[in-house]
Parts: structure tokens; C-alpha cells; sequence
């Protein structure tokens, strides 16, 4: 049972490139949430997803897209990459509205 | 709109001293409460939670938090410290949205 799994783990980029990160759960939760951490400033929502097929935007949205295809999979995708979203990216799912978010372990996105 | 304050960025304690990390919210209607951790290179992880009830709520490695809705806060305790608490610690509310609102996180030094 693996939880909650982002790939890649690590990654560079040039500026202006562009990636997707993938977010793939396993625990059959409706909601799935993308976050970027940065020093001192806690985790911000970037996208999230209430169910398949749906998406809202977060705190920060500007420069990031999201795809809800399919229940278990959450796609962040950065379409022209910039230094100022070099971050940590951390995916989330949960049950529902009240309940804990369960978080994978990170994406290190670096980009030049 | 919701936010998180962490009133100490890094805490320094010595081992088997006790340690209290504070944690403020604004909030206009009832909230659900959680504390996370973050140990190095890793995601976080559910520390505690309030939902409703008793507002003492305690985890299995002997952290306790104390929901106060007077003044809106959700102060993290622990008696006797360990060196293996040594970790980043998140306070995070939610306005039964589904999203998380965190604050900036404490960062906890457990010196032998």
C-alpha cells in the first residue's frame, strides 16, 4: 500500500521548459491537493480537486495547470518554467473536507 | 479570509525539558484544527487533530494540543522532549472548504 506517490522526485530545469509532476493514490480519496513550500512560508495551496474530473484554484495558481482524468491521479504541470517556482511541491488526498490530508513525500523542482 | 500564525519560527530545548509551540488562527466560523511534522527530506505527517469534542487532544508519542476559541489558538505541548522530535512543525486550519490553511511552521531543536 503505497499511499501517496510523486514522481519525479528530483528534478532540474532550464527556464522556459516545461514538466508535468504526477500524484498517484491509492487510498481511493475524492480530494487531492498541490502545494509548493518555500522557506518561512509554510505550504500554499497551488491547485486542488474535489473528485475526478474537477478542479479549483489554490493561493497561488498563477503559472501552474492541473488535470483530474482519472480519480487517482493529480497532474501539476508548469508550462513555461520560471526561477521563481523553484520549490518543493508536495501532492495531498483526503477523504473529505474535515478530515486529515495524507501528503507524499515531495518533488524538488530546481529551475535556472 | 483564514490565516495561520506560528508565533516562533526555531525553538531550542534540551533534552527531557518540557516545550510548548504556539500557534494562532483568525478565523470567523468553527474550525477543524491540525498540527503536522515534517521530518528532513520527507512529507508531512499527521501529528493531531480537532474536529469537535474534548479540546484536549493528544497524539500516541506524547504530544498534546489545546484547542482555546477564546483566543483562537491551538498551542502544541509536550512534556519531555525527546532528541527524535527534532523536526518542523506545522499548524494548519481549515473552514470545512477542504483547504488547508498553514502557518509559516516552527522548527524544533532537541539539543542532548
Amino acid at each position: 500500500n503505497a499511499g501517496v506517490t510523486q514522481t519525479p522526485k528530483f528534478r532540474v530545469l532550464k527556464t522556459g521548459q516545461s514538466m508535468t509532476l504526477l500524484c498517484a493514490q491509492d487510498m481511493n480519496h475524492e480530494y487531492m491537493y498541490w502545494y509548493r513550500q518555500d522557506p518561512g512560508m509554510g505550504l500554499r495551496l497551488i491547485h486542488y480537486s474535489v473528485g475526478e474530473g474537477t478542479t479549483a484554484k489554490g493561493e497561488v495558481p498563477d503559472g501552474y495547470n492541473v488535470s483530474r482524468l482519472k480519480k487517482q491521479n493529480f497532474l501539476l504541470g508548469l508550462e513555461s518554467a520560471a526561477p521563481s517556482q523553484t520549490s518543493v511541491y508536495f501532492c495531498a488526498t483526503s477523504w473529505g473536507t474535515s478530515q486529515p490530508q495524507h501528503f507524499g513525500d515531495g518533488t524538488r523542482l530546481s529551475i535556472l | 479570509a483564514q490565516s495561520v500564525t506560528q508565533l516562533d519560527s526555531q525553538v531550542p530545548v534540551f533534552e527531557e525539558a518540557p516545550v510548548e509551540l504556539r500557534c494562532n488562527y483568525s478565523s470567523s466560523v468553527s474550525v477543524y484544527l491540525f498540527w503536522y511534522v515534517q521530518y528532513p527530506n520527507q512529507g508531512l505527517q499527521l501529528l493531531l487533530k480537532y474536529l469537535s469534542g474534548s479540546t484536549l487532544v493528544e497524539s500516541i508519542n506524547g504530544f498534546e494540543a489545546e484547542f482555546n476559541k477564546s483566543q483562537t489558538s491551538f498551542h502544541l505541548r509536550k512534556p519531555s522532549v525527546h532528541i527524535s522530535d527534532t523536526a518542523e512543525y506545522f499548524c494548519a486550519v481549515s473552514e470545512d472548504t477542504g483547504k488547508l490553511i498553514f502557518g509559516q511552521g516552527t522548527t524544533l531543536q532537541v539539543k542532548p
